[in-house]
């Protein structure tokens, strides 16, 4: 059983960065993927990318690319969310999740979800 | 990118209905497809994972079917604690969700 533990609430400025941080414990952290998504007020659920820690591998949306940067540390099993040149837009809850498999698959185990919000 | 659409986006019914959401890709997914079940303040719940395989502790009256482009979630007797909304989504090239459908209370 996988559990995910995020880092608490931000509130960040336009145009600056954010990072998110996710604890994970049980199973081998090395052979399960990490996998980040988020939801804007009223809006649905947004897939962003993925990491394969076993294999230092990662995925991102395309419309993410070149802000988005996913990390994982296996010495303190937990993984890494930083988006930068932040927006409104960017105001969201963001998840982690994962598949408990090395995958980037269905996501069977969530951590609690972060508000990030972004105003000036 | 492998757009994902779900119909209807809203959906309104009452306890013991049978209730049907469909999803649809842009192109085939291949039979990788999850459904989730997501309530306000809480994190999603997996449900169904590659097209019809029920997540462990999920109740029977949920079942998924489908294959290339097309899917469906269906759950045969609403209980009350199904009022929530619904997001497929597809991990066969990347990944990506659907908009949701929210099923309310008729």
């Amino acid at each position: 059983q996988v559990q995910l533990v995020q880092s608490g609430a931000e509130v960040k400025k336009p145009g600056s960065s954010v990072r998110v941080s996710c604890k994970a414990s049980g199973g081998t952290f090395n052979t399960y993927s990490i996998t980040w998504v988020r939801q804007a007020p009223g809006e649905g659920l947004e897939w962003m990318g993925g990491i394969v820690p076993m294999f230092g591998s990662t995925t991102y949306q395309q419309r993410f690319q070149g802000r988005l940067t996913i990390t994982a540390d296996k010495s303190t099993t937990t993984a890494h969310m930083q988006l930068s040149s932040l927006t409104s837009e960017d105001t969201a809850v963001y998840y982690c999740a994962t598949s408990g498999a090395f995958y980037l698959g269905q996501l069977d185990y969530w951590g609690q979800g972060t508000l990030v919000t972004v105003s000036s | 990118d492998i757009q994902m659409t779900q119909s209807p986006s809203t959906l309104s019914a009452s306890v013991g209905d049978r209730v049907t959401i469909t999803c649809r890709a842009s192109q085939s997914v291949t039979g990788w497809l999850a459904w989730y079940q997501h309530k306000p303040g809480t994190a999603p719940k997996l449900l169904i994972y590659k097209t019809s395989t029920l997540e462990s502790g999920v109740p029977s009256r949920f079942s998924g079917s489908g294959s290339g482009t097309d899917f469906t979630l269906t759950v045969t007797s609403l209980q009350p604690d199904d009022f929530a909304t619904y997001y497929c989504q597809q991990y066969d090239s990347s990944s990506s969700f659907g908009q949701g459908t929210k099923v309310e209370i008729k």
